[in-house]
């Protein structure tokens, strides 16, 4: 069975670009959540959808947005990136709310 | 707001013996995760606690969520150098992470 699949693994930007980054959940999830994680901030909750729809989400400027699609996969969009935005992205999915999550390796960003 | 402390931060243990981590929050919640994260890897789920008193355990580690005390604690029986890593406790009212703990067992 494949697991979550994130791309890009690594990507670099610059100040004021936008980025869009895609998690394609283990088939059969519908709830994909996404978490930011940098050295001085840590792990931090950005969003969470079940069945296209947004759940949760976290303290993050409206800058940050996501989406779900009808087959689960999900992307999450930065616009007018800031150098505080370099973090690993990471991407969970799960059968549902409150179920154990898999995670896929990240999307590491990097902004100059 | 919510705030999640872990203690300690850092735990450096011998194997065979036993130690347990701490998680406690600020407001009330009944739901409690544990993820395991190795260095340069992504985060693994361990335990998802939604009740108070629950308990969970798998292999050496035991987890229990305490709302009445707004704490979960994880701990480890006869650690063993494979569970070398940095455990993280979130709380699910805003999915708040706390800091971690960098656990080290040595030989």
């Amino acid at each position: 069975k494949a697991g979550v699949t994130q791309t890009p693994r690594y990507l670099i930007k610059t100040r004021g670009q936008q980025v869009t980054l895609s998690c394609s959940p283990i088939s059969g999830h519908r709830s994909v959540s996404w978490y930011q994680q940098t050295p001085g901030q840590g792990l931090q909750f950005l969003f969470e959808y079940f069945s296209e729809t947004q759940r949760n989400k976290g303290n993050f400027p409206g800058r940050f947005s996501g989406r779900q699609f009808s087959n689960s996969r999900s992307e999450m969009n930065v616009s007018t990136l800031e150098l505080g935005d370099s973090a690993l992205y990471l991407c969970a999915s799960s059968l549902g709310p409150n179920q154990p999550q898999h995670f896929g390796d990240g999307t590491r960003l990097s902004i100059l | 707001e919510l705030k999640v402390e872990q203690n300690p931060l850092f735990l450096s243990m011998q194997e065979g013996k036993n130690y347990t981590i701490y998680c406690n929050y600020s407001t009330t919640s009944d739901r409690l995760y544990w993820y395991r994260q190795d260095p340069g890897k992504s985060l693994e789920s361990l335990f998802v606690l939604l009740s108070n008193g629950a308990v969970k355990q798998e292999g050496r580690l035991m987890a229990s969520l305490d709302t009445k005390a707004r704490l979960s604690t994880l701990h480890i029986t006869a650690a063993v150098h494979d569970l070398s890593a940095t455990y993280f406790c979130a709380v699910d009212n805003d999915m708040r992470f706390g800091a971690g703990t960098r656990l080290t067992v040595k030989p």
